[in-house]
């Protein structure tokens, strides 16, 4: 099975911060790749697929980039909502995997 | 708009089995998507178990396999899971989720999410 690995497993950020998440495959997976945020209690929601579209009515200030096996999650400007886990997810090949997460704390 | 909404115990024996049910509101089970399941526990994090498509094709991971098995019920418009030989490392909040495709059919995603069920497995 393809291993994600996400960094930093934590960061500390306040409103307005850019921050930015990585997430690197254990082999090449194209731009097969999502990005979820989750909040406590409730369900992984899609941001980002195929690395870089914006699912619909998902803010602006989210971007995705990379391809092969680096990946980047990027937060403009840090919104209160945006407290959160973040996880990337490889579609290239089944077994879908997922990174272990990144949990953005409040600085 | 579509809502998928899971169902089953909360408590099960080890070595016991779980069966779990997904309903898929709008009956849209037949449509091009996966109907999937995963699962979320403190020890390992997010992980697919596996999925089905309306035609009962079926897709396992193989940490499971031999313990999961994923079936339709097109009548009901609901999916369910049934995994076996249960052990404490299966106490987890369980996911249904749907594995739609693209507007250019070239990528698909986990689009829609249940609420998720937490299944302990203890005696």
């Amino acid at each position: 099975a393809i291993q994600m690995t996400q960094s930093p497993s934590s960061l500390s950020a306040s409103v307005g911060d850019r921050v930015i998440i990585s997430c690197r495959a254990s082999q090449d997976i194209r731009n097969n790749l999502a990005w979820y945020q989750q909040h406590p209690g409730k369900a992984p929601q899609l941001l980002i697929y195929a690395s870089s579209t914006l699912q619909g009515g998902v803010p602006a200030r989210f971007s995705g980039s990379g391809s092969g096996t680096d990946f980047t999650l990027t937060i403009s400007s840090l919104q209160p909502e945006d407290f959160a886990t973040y996880y990337c997810l490889q579609d290239y090949n089944d077994p879908w995997t997922f990174g272990q997460g990144t949990n953005v704390e409040v600085k | 708009q579509v809502q998928l909404r899971e169902s089953g115990p909360g408590l099960v024996k080890p070595s016991g089995t779980l069966s779990l049910s997904c309903a898929v509101s709008d009956g849209s089970i037949s449509s091009n998507n996966w109907w999937s399941w995963v699962r979320q526990s403190s020890g390992k994090g997010l992980e697919w178990i596996g999925e089905i498509y309306h035609t009962g094709s079926t897709k396992y991971n193989p940490s499971l396999r031999g313990r999961v098995s994923i079936s339709v019920d097109k009548s009901k418009t609901q999916f369910s899971l049934t995994l076996s030989s249960l052990t404490a490392a299966d106490t987890a909040v369980y996911f249904c989720a749907r594995r739609g495709i693209d507007a250019y059919g070239a990528h698909w995603y986990f689009d829609l999410w249940g609420r998720g069920t937490l299944v302990i497995v203890s005696s």
